[in-house]
């Protein structure tokens, strides 16, 4: 069965520091992988996917994340983050086969960013 | 624009009531689905509809039910059955075929049980 954990279930930051958000899946089979990002009392938005190619995928407000099949992990990270990226952020996997009726969500991670 | 609205946004009940989640979409998706969210554990799927008239049941679709009538319209029934209803209950479509699993949410439902 496939999992998600995201290992950090907050992360305080200061403004216009680098910060990584680390996500690693357990899978038996080839994956699609997905950060989302959910604001207080909003629903998720897609920052990034990957499908296939380039494991290097960037996303929308600057965040990017990278595709490591051999220690199964798609870590998002910003280089320098704004104080309005202080938000939820979630990592999901779908399985190839499957497709997306079976995404599996990780805990989320709280992103915290200080002035 | 395209989108996915839920409502209401805000739901009080009391325990032994049933109540319907609406949710619509007008993005001509043909899958949708209800995640329940609880704080700390991510988003759990509760139902999922592939095509109209057709559903299945996900993780969780102990003391929920729903019904997919037409392809804009899968509303949500929180039933008696339901231990712990209070949660934050999402929509969300995907296209098919070609489902990656990439999936576009509404904003969302708070239900709580007084």
């Amino acid at each position: 069965a496939q999992s998600v954990t995201q290992l950090d279930s907050q992360v305080p930051v200061f403004e216009e520091a680098p910060v990584e958000l680390r996500c690693n899946y357990s899978s038996s089979v080839s994956v699609y992988l997905f950060w989302y990002v959910q604001y207080p009392n909003q629903g998720l938005q897609l920052l990034l996917k990957y499908l296939s190619g380039s494991t290097l995928v960037k996303g929308i407000n600057g965040f990017e994340a990278e595709f490591n099949k051999s220690q199964t992990s798609f870590h998002l990270r910003k280089p320098s983050v704004h104080i309005s990226d202080t938000a939820e952020y979630f990592c999901a996997v779908s399985d190839v086969h499957t497709g997306g009726f079976k995404t599996i969500f990780g805990a989320g991670t709280r992103l915290f960013v200080k002035a | 624009d395209g989108g996915i609205t839920q409502s209401p946004k805000y739901l009080f009940r009391k325990e032994g009531q049933n109540v319907t989640l609406s949710c619509e979409q007008n993005l001509n998706h043909d899958a949708m689905y209800w995640y329940r969210q609880d704080p700390g554990q991510g988003l759990r799927l509760i139902y999922y509809s592939q095509i109209v008239n057709d559903f299945q049941k996900g993780d969780i679709a102990e003391g929920y039910s729903v019904s997919r009538e037409k392809k804009e319209s899968f509303p949500l029934t929180v039933t008696s059955a339901q231990k712990n209803p209070t949660a934050f209950y999402l929509c969300a479509s995907s296209i098919v075929p070609a489902n990656t699993g990439e999936l576009f949410f509404g904003e969302g439902s708070r239900l709580t049980v007084l």
